[in-house]
């Protein structure tokens, strides 16, 4: 069964303290990896797209990588301004919908 | 890029009254919709999701129905609510080809 897993399901972080996300998956063919942040009462929004292992993407104080079995998204010296939910999902070859991840809620403490 | 207007924000239904959640889409033809549910705590829950006008898929059996009557416009119905629908929904877009999905602000749904 097609199966995507995030850890922790909370993080909390003084301001500065850097660490990673982790998101876990089990597919049969893998079209695409997905980050997406939400905030409290708001839809997600994208990230980043990771396509093939090794590959890696930045977006100020964030980072994802990807294997062949996990993906990471490493935060570095983080801000409160950071703390949300961060949802990860992946695409399959056979289809175009996405299997979601329940999500690392993570607060950053000032 | 898309845009998607999803109305109302925040909805309080008495169980067993109807349901319309509206969602409109902008800035592309032809998107691939989608409503989601997402539980407290919880991952998304694909419902439904729309290839084209009229084309409507079900993931989950369910108290739901969802419309397409225009390219750019997916609704999301219900009859009669049942405590269990409440919940936050999401809709959300794609293109043929772009594998990210836009996603809508969302409506809080609460069945009293």
């Amino acid at each position: 069964e097609d199966q995507v897993t995030q850890s922790p399901e909370a993080l909390r972080l003084q301001e500065g303290e850097s660490s990673s996300l982790n998101c876990s998956y089990t597919v049969s063919g893998l079209r695409g990896l997905f980050w997406y942040r939400q905030d409290p009462g708001k839809g997600p929004e994208f990230l980043f797209t990771l396509y093939s292992a090794g590959e890696e993407k930045e977006k100020e104080r964030l980072k994802a990588t990807l294997t062949k079995k996990e993906s990471f998204l490493h935060i570095t010296a983080p801000k409160p301004e950071d703390s949300a939910t961060y949802l990860c999902a992946v695409r399959l070859d056979s289809n175009y919908q996405l299997i979601w991840g329940a999500g690392t809620k993570l607060i950053i403490k000032p | 890029s898309q845009t998607i207007h999803q109305w109302p924000a925040t909805l309080v239904q008495p169980v067993g009254s109807p349901l319309s959640l509206e969602c409109t889409v902008e800035g592309t033809s032809n998107p691939n919709l989608y409503w989601y549910r997402q539980a407290a705590g919880r991952g998304l829950q694909l419902l439904f999701y729309s290839v084209g006008i009229g084309q409507i898929s079900s993931e989950v059996p369910q108290n739901l129905s969802a419309s397409r009557p225009q390219d750019r416009q997916f609704i999301l119905s219900s009859k009669k609510l049942l405590l269990s629908d409440s919940g936050f929904y999401l809709c959300a877009c794609s293109e043929a080809g772009d594998y990210g999905y836009t996603f809508g602000s969302g409506t809080r749904l609460t069945v009293v």
